[in-house]
């Protein structure tokens, strides 16, 4: 058990730039899930899949943000024409998914900044 | 309303005191409950997690589950310096996606 990955740890970019984000779970989990916390708030939950299905986005997702999980193992989070709003640590958490109580288990997660 | 409702704090007590941290939420669907602790700048890591009413323990820590009220606690006995840090509680369902507290922060002062 590696635990989750997620690079790049930070990002700095201007605004209106895209950026590219991964996340590689733990290897046996078989559902990911991306979450997005800002100061003094808790993570706020953006997409999940389980293995190459995104069954679930949140209704507060703007369209320039887009998932994929091609293969159901790495996972990859694309923000285009970034605005400043969108500065905020980005966290992925892998889990089981097969029992009541499966806990998630996050990645150190990518600090973004939009200047 | 917030789907679940933590105090911000921050709740100070001293060392060796018992901390008790208080969450509600308003989903009765949530079947689990969850908590965890997040150092500054770090990413939120599990304490432990609940499902069945009642109390719950693992060596310092007790998390107590009432559904009725919709009401979930975690008590941390023998407070530590080192336990100072922002506590998050989640509820989460079927399709294990959790929705957390904005998290209250703890101060365990020497």
């Amino acid at each position: 058990d590696t635990g989750v990955s997620q690079d790049p740890r930070h990002k700095i970019t201007k605004r209106g730039q895209n950026v590219t984000f991964r996340c590689d779970p733990i290897s046996e989990h078989n559902r990911l899930y991306w979450y997005r916390q800002t100061l003094g708030q808790g993570p706020e939950f953006l997409t999940y899949f389980q293995n190459e299905a995104q069954l679930e986005k949140s209704r507060l997702l703007s369209d320039r943000f887009s998932a994929e999980r091609p293969k159901g193992s790495f996972s990859t989070l694309e923000i285009q024409r970034t605005e400043q709003g969108d500065s905020a640590m980005y966290l992925c958490a892998s889990s089981l998914g097969q029992t009541l109580g499966s806990p998630l288990h996050f990645g150190n997660g990518t600090r973004l900044t939009v200047t | 309303q917030k789907e679940v409702e933590q105090n911000s704090g921050p709740l100070s007590v001293p060392e060796g005191a018992i901390a008790s941290l208080n969450c509600t939420y308003s989903d009765r669907g949530s079947q689990s409950f969850f908590w965890y602790r997040q150092y500054s700048g770090k990413s939120p890591e599990l304490i432990m997690f609940i499902y069945s009413n009642g109390d719950k323990e693992d060596g310092r820590f007790t998390a107590q589950l009432n559904k009725a009220s919709q009401y979930v606690s975690l008590l941390i006995r023998d407070s530590q310096p080192s336990d100072s840090a922002t506590y998050l509680c989640a509820g989460g369902g079927n399709t294990g996606k959790l929705i957390f507290g904005q998290g209250t922060t703890l101060q365990v002062k020497p």
